[in-house]
């Protein structure tokens, strides 16, 4: 139990479908995060939440990709009319004001056919 | 701009043995956070161990340490007494405003390699 469910952990779609991570703390924290990690590189940021409001998005997030986080706890990752190079792990995290480390989800690893 | 810069893509390390994982970094901000993660073949992101760039002390944690040589721009990271459990990647990574910022930067990671 990592402390963040993420869901599904694994998708595969069609090139073109549209696909919906989602991304649950089991605890409240204020501040959360989507990463990005394709195949032998470190995650990339791509977007940020502080509570419900979404304060930074990563140039990486292009206008097919879509994050919300409602109510300040759960989020999710929208990506629309998917292309293969978006075929990689999406990553969760959390962390609170005084935690140093982020904690991660287990990810969701979406595939592109 | 921030710059995570890990030159072993691998290492091996006998059991039982000390390794150093090596990390230099890139920024202009004086106010700083340095991470590491490891990742074993499951997928999870774990978090190991913080040093901010003011601390004069390094980061200890259990087995892991940090060794930060500020003027170097280096955080290297050094596993002693390395377990079989240990094999996995290891990720340096970077946050501007220590720990009141929000961004983090990762790099590309170290493979490491712990043999019987």
């Amino acid at each position: 139990d990592t402390g963040v469910s993420q869901n599904p952990r694994h998708k595969i779609t069609k090139r073109g479908q549209n696909v919906t991570f989602r991304c649950d703390p089991i605890s409240e924290h204020n501040r959360l995060y989507w990463y990005r990690q394709t195949l032998g590189q470190g995650p990339e940021f791509l977007t940020y939440f502080q509570n419900e409001a979404q304060l930074e998005k990563s140039r990486l997030l292009s206008d097919r990709f879509s994050a919300e986080r409602p109510k300040g706890s759960f989020s999710t990752l929208e990506i629309q009319r998917t292309e293969q190079g978006d075929s990689a792990m999406y990553l969760c995290a959390i962390s609170g004001e005084n935690n140093y480390g982020y904690t991660f989800g287990s990810g969701t690893r979406l595939t592109v056919v | 701009a921030q710059k995570i810069t890990q030159t072993q893509p691998g290492m091996f390390v006998q059991e039982k043995e000390a390794v150093t994982l090596d990390c230099t970094y890139d920024t202009s901000d004086q106010s700083y956070g340095l991470f590491w993660y490891k990742q074993p073949s499951s997928g999870e992101m774990i978090f190991l161990i913080y040093q901010g760039s003011y601390d004069e002390q390094n980061a200890t944690e259990g087995r892991y340490s940090l060794n930060f040589q500020k003027a170097r721009k280096s955080a290297n990271l050094v596993i002693s007494a390395s377990q079989l459990g240990d094999s996995a990647m290891y990720f340096c990574a970077m946050r501007e405003g220590g720990i009141g910022g929000f961004k983090t930067i990762f790099g590309a990671g170290t493979r490491l390699f712990v043999k019987a």
